[in-house]
């Protein structure tokens, strides 16, 4: 079965701490995993993709096959950095997980 | 400025009345989707068009359905809307090809059903 699993629902960090939020998935095909990411008040929108290999605001992902992890960390989280979460798989389609909420407070 | 909009922003409806979900995108994009997104779900496949007059089932399409008659609209309709129907709506569209997974969302609509 294509899944996406996002175990936490609620991450609360202090500024400056790091953050790992976690991804796994379920795919039996050749993984393509994404980053969305919803501000307050804001739209859905691509934060990054695993096949760039890019760090965007300061939030890196790194694909791990043998743990089918695609975690997103950020060394140092900042306050404007609390939004929802939401880790995707491609397949035909995006599938997203449930979403973790990251609040970083100051 | 392209963009993808939705309509309306609110809506309250009774159980068992027929509601249609308007989303329009100006991007010219093939690919169009329509999510629910829940507490605890997060984001759910409803429906979804490739182009015209293609529609294809996500993985909760019971109680809905979609017509693709041009590029630019992909409207949604409850047939009879349920109570388990309450949520928040996302219009979703993408390119063709190498970019197809990076969706742009319309902003919602909260769907009440009483």
């Amino acid at each position: 079965a294509q899944r996406v699993t996002q175990p936490e629902k609620l991450l609360s960090v202090f500024k400056g701490a790091p953050v790992e939020l976690k991804c796994n998935y379920s795919y039996s095909g050749s993984p393509e995993l994404f980053w969305y990411v919803q501000y307050s008040r804001q739209r859905l929108q691509l934060l990054l993709r695993h096949i760039s290999r890019e760090s965007i605001k300061g939030f890196t992902a790194d694909l791990n096959k043998g743990e089918t992890s695609f975690h997103l960390k950020k060394p140092f989280a900042q306050e404007e950095d609390s939004a929802m979460y939401y880790c995707a798989l491609n397949t035909d389609k995006l599938i997203f997980g449930t979403g973790t909420r990251l609040q970083v407070f100051p | 400025d392209a963009e993808i909009t939705q309509s309306p922003r609110h809506k309250i409806t009774e159980t068992g009345r027929q509601v249609t979900l308007a989303c329009h995108q100006t991007w010219n994009h093939n690919n169009m989707f329509w999510y629910r997104q829940d507490l605890g779900h997060g984001l759910r496949l409803i429906h979804y068009s490739y182009g015209v007059q293609d529609t294809n089932k996500g993985e909760v399409s019971d109680g809905y359905s979609v017509s693709r008659s041009n590029t630019e609209d992909l409207p949604l309709t409850l047939e009879s809307a349920a109570s388990s129907q309450t949520s928040v709506y996302f219009c979703a569209s993408s390119e063709s090809g190498g970019n197809a997974e990076k969706l742009f969302f319309g902003s919602g609509t909260q769907l009440s059903v009483l």
